[in-house]
């Protein structure tokens, strides 16, 4: 079956733009996690959401992020007013209900200019 | 705040060698998981470890989990070139929040 999807799969913007990126989960998987990874790092946890509702954003960095999931399927991370520093990729995960195993998308590369 | 530390960084090895790669922690945690990850590529999952003392086999990798839940290790048999890539070790807690390793960069040469 298809897996994670991710688009755009690269995203180059000027500092200071709004973009957003968007997760396809794995179809009935009712977790979704958005992770930020940079070059030479694992994974960076930002949020993760338990159907419709983000039971855990601990890990935005600021109030510039900013992540959806209103139909408990499709998920859009958005990020406001973009700085050098965002730049990384933007990993999304989904898991089914009850289950420890995360099965990621290919990732969307963000490059802030 | 690094909570998984992963050592080494970088191991380069010939074909046919054994390594081993360790993921340690202070912190407890009611999961482990292993991935291996490619360049351009998402992780991929190799395996689950739940309970204490653990261990999984698959092909010749064999995983064990501490008996505190605080660490693990991976362990490959004869290396091929197909293992190439960083494995990555993430812990969990409940089912909301993974931490992850920094990556153990493995390149095995034929």
């Amino acid at each position: 079956g298809a897996g994670v999807s991710q688009t755009p799969s690269n995203k180059v913007t000027e500092k200071g733009k709004y973009v957003e990126l968007r997760c396809d989960p794995i179809s009935g998987h009712t977790a979704l996690y958005w992770y930020r990874q940079s070059l030479g790092q694992g994974p960076e946890f930002l949020i993760y959401f338990q159907g419709t509702g983000a039971a855990d954003d601990s890990g935005l960095p600021n109030d510039r992020f900013f992540a959806v999931r209103p139909e408990g399927s499709v998920s859009t991370l958005k990020i406001q007013r973009t700085e050098r520093g965002d730049s990384a990729v933007y990993l999304c995960a989904s898991s089914p209900s009850g289950r420890f195993e995360q099965f990621f998308g290919p990732g969307t590369r963000l490059t802030v200019l | 705040t690094q909570l998984l530390e992963q050592s080494p960084q970088f191991l380069s090895i010939q074909e046919g060698e054994n390594l081993t790669v360790y993921c340690n922690s202070s912190s407890v945690f009611s999961s482990l998981q292993w991935y291996r990850q490619e360049p351009g590529e998402g992780p991929v999952l190799l395996v689950t470890v739940v309970t204490g003392g653990e261990v999984k086999k698959l092909k010749r990798l064999t995983f064990q989990f501490g008996d505190a839940r605080k660490d693990s290790s991976l362990h490959i048999t004869a290396a091929q070139p197909g293992d190439t890539g960083l494995y990555l070790c993430a812990g969990g807690g409940n089912f909301n929040k993974f931490y992850f390793g920094s990556g153990t960069k493995l390149n095995v040469k034929p």
